[in-house]
């Protein structure tokens, strides 16, 4: 069964400072990878998402992710963080075999900007 | 420019009352999905769909039911509430595996 780990539950950063999220996944294939963001009373919006090639991956809103196979993980970052970015961040693994495309899920981490 | 439209946005029940909860999409999407989200739990999924006419129980599928009659709509029905379906609902449909949600729905059961 697939399934994804984000072992940090609340990260708080500087604004203009770098920030990584962690997420590690389970699955036993070749998986795809996303990174979705949601905003306060919104659903998700999708950031980035890995399916082959390139294992570095860019993102909407500057947000980039790698993909390494013998770790297991796929880490979101960003350079500079703004304000802007203060959300809850969600890194899924999916299967897109046809008739079973479906996305399993992280707990989320939230992340807080401060000035 | 809807995207994906649910329906209601909040609604309060009490243990044993029914209720559905409608989705709609205008992107000709194949695939849809109904999540829930907890604290703490991420988004689990309750039940999706691959075409219209076809749904499939997803990770917590006990206690709900639905239905895809037509491409763009996918209904989440609750026979009858529980406080455990507390939470916030969540439509999606997707393309290529790229998850398009609704603004979420949420529930409260008294």
């Amino acid at each position: 069964a697939q399934s994804v780990t984000q072992p940090d539950i609340h990260i708080t950063v500087s604004e203009g400072a770098s920030l990584e999220l962690r997420c590690n996944y389970s699955y036993g294939a070749t998986p795809y990878l996303f990174w979705y963001v949601q905003s306060p009373g919104q659903g998700l919006q999708l950031l980035l998402k890995y399916f082959s090639g390139d294992t570095l991956v860019q993102g909407i809103k500057g947000f980039e992710a790698e993909f390494k196979r013998s770790q297991s993980s796929f880490n979101l970052r960003k350079p500079s963080v703004h304000w802007s970015d203060a959300a809850e961040y969600f890194c899924a693994v999916g299967n897109l075999n046809f008739g079973n495309e479906k996305l399993t899920f992280g707990t989320g981490t939230r992340l807080t900007i401060i000035p | 420019n809807a995207g994906v439209t649910q329906t209601p946005k909040f609604r309060v029940l009490k243990t044993g009352q029914s209720m559905t909860l409608l989705c709609a999409q205008d992107m000709n999407h194949e695939y849809m999905y109904w999540y829930r989200q907890d604290p703490g739990m991420g988004l689990r999924l309750i039940h999706y769909s691959v075409g219209e006419g076809t749904t499939a129980k997803g990770e917590v599928p006990d206690g709900y039911n639905v239905s895809r009659l037509k491409k763009q709509n996918f209904l989440l029905g609750l026979e009858s509430a529980a406080p455990s379906q507390t939470s916030v609902y969540f439509c999606a449909s997707s393309h290529v595996g790229e998850l398009f949600f609704g603004e979420g729905s949420r529930l409260t059961v008294l």
